[in-house]
């Protein structure tokens, strides 16, 4: 099994450029989420899916969106990025929506982004 | 309101000595879920344990070990005879409403 798969491991975005960071699992989670963690912070949530079409706003959700169109996918946009945008972004998947398993939530390995 | 606090930013120890971990939470929910996460200096999240609020049994493996007290609602966590790989930052997470709340993480740092 492949896990999470997240592409790109680094970026550099000028400010106001778009992107796309993508993230696939191949275990069949229904949860899906993605984070970010700046220097010194634990990691904060962006946005959320419970499942296929079902997506939903975490703590930082500003100037990102998200689709869920399959369980295996979970892209997140930068519609137009700027330089607070600079961070390390993680994906992660878990069974039980949300509440984790004995083995917890499987993470990507992480996009580093800057916006310069 | 839900919450984790990890005060100690950083811990530096030298190599075969205990080092505890320490981690506070808060939370209005009766059933709730504790992990701990190790990131090494490579930048992946690790997953080391889950813990349910029922469950306040001390868990050991290995050279870890883990100390729930609902009662202090803290989760903490103790490497004993550490190592020079176990260098890394930890970190500390309550899960509430789908959402997984972390700590700042705590910088542990072992000597040769």
């Amino acid at each position: 099994n492949a896990g999470v798969t997240q592409t790109p491991k680094f970026q550099v975005l000028k400010t106001g450029q778009s992107m796309t960071l993508q993230c696939a699992q191949d275990m069949n989670h229904e949860y899906m989420s993605w984070y970010r963690q700046d220097p010194g912070m634990g990691l904060r949530l962006i946005h959320y899916s419970v499942g296929a079409g079902i997506t939903d706003q975490g703590e930082v959700p500003n100037g990102y969106n998200v689709s869920r169109s399959t369980t295996e996918d979970f892209p997140l946009r930068l519609l137009s990025a700027a330089p607070s945008q600079t961070s390390v972004y993680f994906c992660a998947s878990s069974y039980s929506m949300g509440y984790g398993t004995k083995e917890g939530y499987t993470f990507g390995s992480g996009t580093r982004l800057t916006v310069v | 309101a839900q919450k984790v606090t990890q005060a100690q930013t950083e811990i530096s120890v030298v190599e075969k000595e205990d080092v505890t971990l320490d981690c506070v939470y808060e939370t209005r929910d009766t059933t709730y879920y504790l992990f701990w996460y190790k990131q090494p200096p490579s930048g992946e999240l690790v997953f080391l344990i889950r813990r349910n609020s029922f469950d306040e049994q001390n868990e050991i493996s290995g050279r870890y070990s883990w100390n729930f007290q609902k009662s202090t609602s803290s989760f903490n966590f103790t490497i004993t005879a550490s190592q020079v790989v176990d260098s890394a930052v930890y970190f500390c997470a309550l899960i509430s409403n789908y959402q997984l709340i972390w700590g700042a993480g705590t910088k542990l740092i072992i000597k040769p």
